[in-house]
């Protein structure tokens, strides 16, 4: 099945900094790639996502790229705010399912 | 707006004790899953369900079991637990689409269960 692997585990910036989360995939089929953020105490919720047809979306101050052919994708939160602070998932269509493989997470926090 | 409710946000449990989670959703959604979440481990589905009466095993499975007798509620069974037990448990639906679509998971708060 669909293996995903998360980097970093863990991203401290300063308020106002960039932070980028790396994800790769290894089933060269699937073809949607979604975020989810989720926040103390509460379920992962959707905040951006991408399909193969195109290699970058972006809303307001996040941004996903995508890179087929390294089977690679990218969220990139720009000028990040404290309640941007939280734990981000990638994710990858589980195995032709209509669910989803997680990454492990990336815990990010904001310092003010 | 989707609500995804799990009836029990925190749960202790001895050790052997069978243990129900009940997960519902209000938005007819035809696919349910349980996911188990662990520091370290992300997110990792047990089971998922795309129709009344009908479940598919996910990564893992092994302790578990699940019922889908209505087409809004799901729940997950742990017909008898053990300490390796004690974790946050998702629930989440979705809408079905046709053919390979994938669409946004809309999951609960979670229920945390320890078990002792």
């Amino acid at each position: 099945g669909e293996n995903v692997e998360q980097h970093p585990s863990t991203l401290s910036v300063q308020e106002g900094d960039s932070a980028v989360i790396k994800c790769t995939y290894s089933d060269s089929a699937s073809n949607y790639f979604p975020w989810y953020k989720q926040e103390l105490g509460k379920g992962p919720q959707l905040i951006i996502d991408i399909r193969s047809n195109v290699g970058e979306k972006k809303d307001q101050r996040i941004a996903v790229t995508l890179n087929k052919t390294a089977k690679h994708f990218s969220l990139h939160i720009t000028e990040t705010q404290p309640e941007d602070s939280a734990v981000y998932f990638c994710a990858a269509p589980y195995s032709g399912y209509s669910t989803l493989t997680f990454g492990k997470g990336t815990m990010l926090l904001v310092s003010p | 707006d989707v609500k995804v409710t799990q009836s029990s946000r925190y749960l202790v449990k001895r050790t052997g004790e069978k243990v129900f989670l009940e997960c519902v959703q209000d938005m007819d959604h035809e696919n349910m899953f349980w996911y188990r979440q662990d520091p370290g481990l992300g997110l990792r589905l047990i089971y998922f369900s795309y129709d009344v009466k009908m479940k598919e095993k996910g990564d893992i499975p092994e302790g578990y079991s699940v019922s889908r007798e209505k087409k809004e509620r799901f729940s997950l069974i742990l017909e008898s637990a053990s300490t390796n037990q004690t974790s946050m448990y998702l629930c989440a639906s979705s809408y079905s689409g046709t053919g390979a679509y994938t669409g946004e998971l809309f999951f609960g708060e979670g229920s945390r269960l320890t078990v002792l």
